[in-house]
Formats: C-alpha cells, structure tokens, sequence
C-alpha cells in the first residue's frame, strides 16, 4: 500500500448504529487530519493530530470521536449520527506543522450516508 | 485568518481548447498556495504548490499557476484541455501552521 488509504470506501448507517472509518498513511508523516466535505462547500477540517496528540478540534459535534494511536493510524468512530452528517469523509497527512510546507496528502475517503 | 475564493462554479471548456481557474486569496503575510483536483469518488490530488521563489510554479498533468502578490491571486492554468481533466479543482491557501483553507471549488467539464 502506497499514500493513504480509508476504509471503508462507503458506508450506510441508521441513526442509532455505531461505526468507525480507518485511516491509515504509509508515507513517513506525523501529521493526521480528518475533513468533512459536503456537496457545494468548502472542505471542513474536523480535527488535527500532530505527533498522536490532537491539536485541534474544529467545533466538531461530540458524535464524532476520533481516536489516533499512533502516527500511521486515525480512526474516527461515530454514533448516534444526524441525516445531515452524510458526506464523504477524507483524510489527510503530512509533515509536522512549522516544518517549512504543509502540503496535505488525501486518501480516497469515505463516502458516508446516514439514514 | 485565511480564506479563498473560487469565482467560477463551474466552466465549461472544448477538448484541445485553453483552460483558466481563477482563485483569490486573503492572508496578511506570505502565503502557502496550493491547487488539488479532485476526480469523482476520489481524494484530493495536489496539482502544484507554491512557497516562495519564481511566481510561475509548474505541476502535474501539464498544469501551472501564477502567484500575483499584488492582486492576491493564485489562478491556474492548462494550455490545452484532456477529456480526463474534467474534475473538480480547490484552491487552497496556508501559514507556517497546519492549517489549509479550501475553496469551494470549480467543476470542469470537457466537450468534445
């Protein structure tokens, strides 16, 4: 596996069912990031890791928990989710913020519908 | 804080013919530039990046833009347009902290 990769690529959830996206990078970075795109707006980040430690939570609705055990993997586990949470869900990574360049690299991401 | 704006929606352009995307930015100091495309049912891929240094960055797929501090803009462009350039395209701005503004994007379609 090369660049990021998410799983699952889609996924279809009831309100009231719990589920997790995975997030793993395979390019040496410390930097993890998971954003919300919906249709016609801007992309939103949701929440940043740097080093495991998260260093930003964008005011994000506490049904979204996201969970980084080290710098490879990010997951984001979600329950009790609103119709209004479908969107696709990417994630991104790259060096460690202040290192001379952010260039974010993105996964696939996962493309989220709640019913 | 930063932002960006994408004027155009949407463009549509022929195959062969040139292409444009216009995108303005605000930010009080030096800024990070980037351009991502975006294929249906993918991520987002990074066309060009610019940091410093020559104003004319060139990218990916035959794509380049031109950083004008003077008129906040970082507009990209394609001399001749591919069926496969039809996406969607994000202009993105940053600091020196991990932090990126996105755009809202342009849709490109190609017409034979």
């Amino acid at each position: 596996e090369t660049g990021v990769t998410q799983t699952p690529r889609h996924l279809v959830m009831g309100m009231t069912n719990k589920k997790s996206l995975k997030c793993e990078q395979h390019l040496g970075h410390n930097a993890m990031y998971w954003y919300k795109q919906s249709a016609k707006k801007p992309l939103e980040l949701m929440f940043v890791y740097n080093f495991k430690e998260q260093t930003e939570n964008n005011s994000v609705p506490s049904r979204f928990s996201p969970e980084c055990p080290n710098s490879s993997h990010l997951f984001l586990h979600l329950h009790t989710l609103q119709p209004e949470d479908s969107a696709l869900y990417l994630c991104a990574s790259s060096q460690p913020p202040g290192t001379g360049g952010n260039e974010q690299f993105f996964g696939p991401g996962t493309r989220l519908t709640v019913l | 804080a930063q932002s960006v704006t994408q004027p155009d929606i949407h463009i549509t352009v022929s195959e062969g013919a040139s292409l444009e995307l216009r995108c303005n930015y605000s930010y009080g100091a030096t800024p990070y530039l980037f351009w991502y495309v975006q294929s249906p049912g993918q991520g987002l891929q990074l066309l060009l990046k610019y940091f410093s240094g020559d104003t004319l960055v060139q990218g990916i797929k035959g794509f380049e833009a031109e950083f004008k501090r003077s008129q906040s803009s970082f507009n990209l462009r394609k001399p001749s347009v591919h069926w496969s350039d039809a996406a969607e395209y994000f202009c993105a701005v940053g600091a020196r902290d991990y932090k990126l503004s996105f755009g809202a994007g342009t849709t490109v379609t190609v017409r034979a």
